[in-house]
């Protein structure tokens, strides 16, 4: 299928290797946060959240941390996979319900 | 369980028509969005109900989409008249807020394309 996100910034990494997915948020009132992953043709899947009055949350292979003096999340995928190719979205809750999704990073692996 | 289920996959109209798209949510969730998705670019929300109340519609173009949510469940999208600047894939997300969190559920989107 087409692809989602042909002028997006790219990450490449090798196999094997960890990634680091950086996002900036905009609203220093936001209180909950969520990393999304985009595989061409497909609607955004849930990969990990986190709340305002954490640092970091650790899931399977994936750690989220954030930053909130700068306003900065970040998104760890250690051993990156073939299968972690995609387009990787934040999204901020701002507001009662309301989630305002970033521009977006591509991961491309390479073997 | 069922996901967020979405109708057309794929449209293809040209410039002046009309589309509507439909999404089903997952069962009890009482928040649905629509959001747009243009091509290298994040998803931009357009319309989010809350059972069948819009709670925030302040980027819906409504001199051209229309969205409703009869009945608290199921909802529609439309475009009218579609505009080239329309060309790109419409999500549905649904989500079961629990004490102000709660991941959004996506469904695979409608993709438009405007000739």
């Amino acid at each position: 299928g087409e692809s989602v996100g042909l002028h997006l910034p790219t990450l490449s990494v090798q196999e094997g290797d960890n990634s680091i997915i950086n996002c900036a948020y905009s609203n220093s009132a936001s209180d909950y946060f969520i990393w999304y992953k985009q595989e061409s043709g497909k609607g955004p899947q849930f990969i990990i959240d986190i709340r305002s009055n954490m640092d970091k949350r650790q899931g399977q292979r994936v750690t989220v941390l954030l930053n909130k003096t700068v306003k900065h999340l970040s998104l760890q995928i250690a051993a990156t996979q073939p299968g972690d190719s995609a387009v990787y979205f934040c999204a901020e809750k701002s507001g009662t319900y309301k989630y305002i999704f970033g521009t977006g990073t591509r991961l491309k692996v390479l073997a | 369980e069922a996901g967020v289920a979405q109708s057309p996959r794929y449209k293809i109209i040209e410039k002046r028509q009309s589309v509507a798209f439909w999404c089903n949510p997952i069962s009890g969730h009482a928040t649905l969005y629509w959001y747009q998705q243009i091509l290298g670019q994040g998803p931009k929300l357009l319309i989010q109900f809350q059972n069948n109340g819009v709670v925030d519609d302040s980027q819906l173009p409504k001199d051209r989409f229309s969205a409703e949510r009869l009945k608290g469940v199921d909802s529609t999208l439309k475009i009218q008249p579609a505009k080239l600047e329309d060309s790109a894939v419409y999500l549905c997300a649904s989500s079961l807020e629990r004490q102000g969190a709660g991941e959004l559920f996506f469904g695979e989107g409608s993709r438009l394309t405007v000739l």
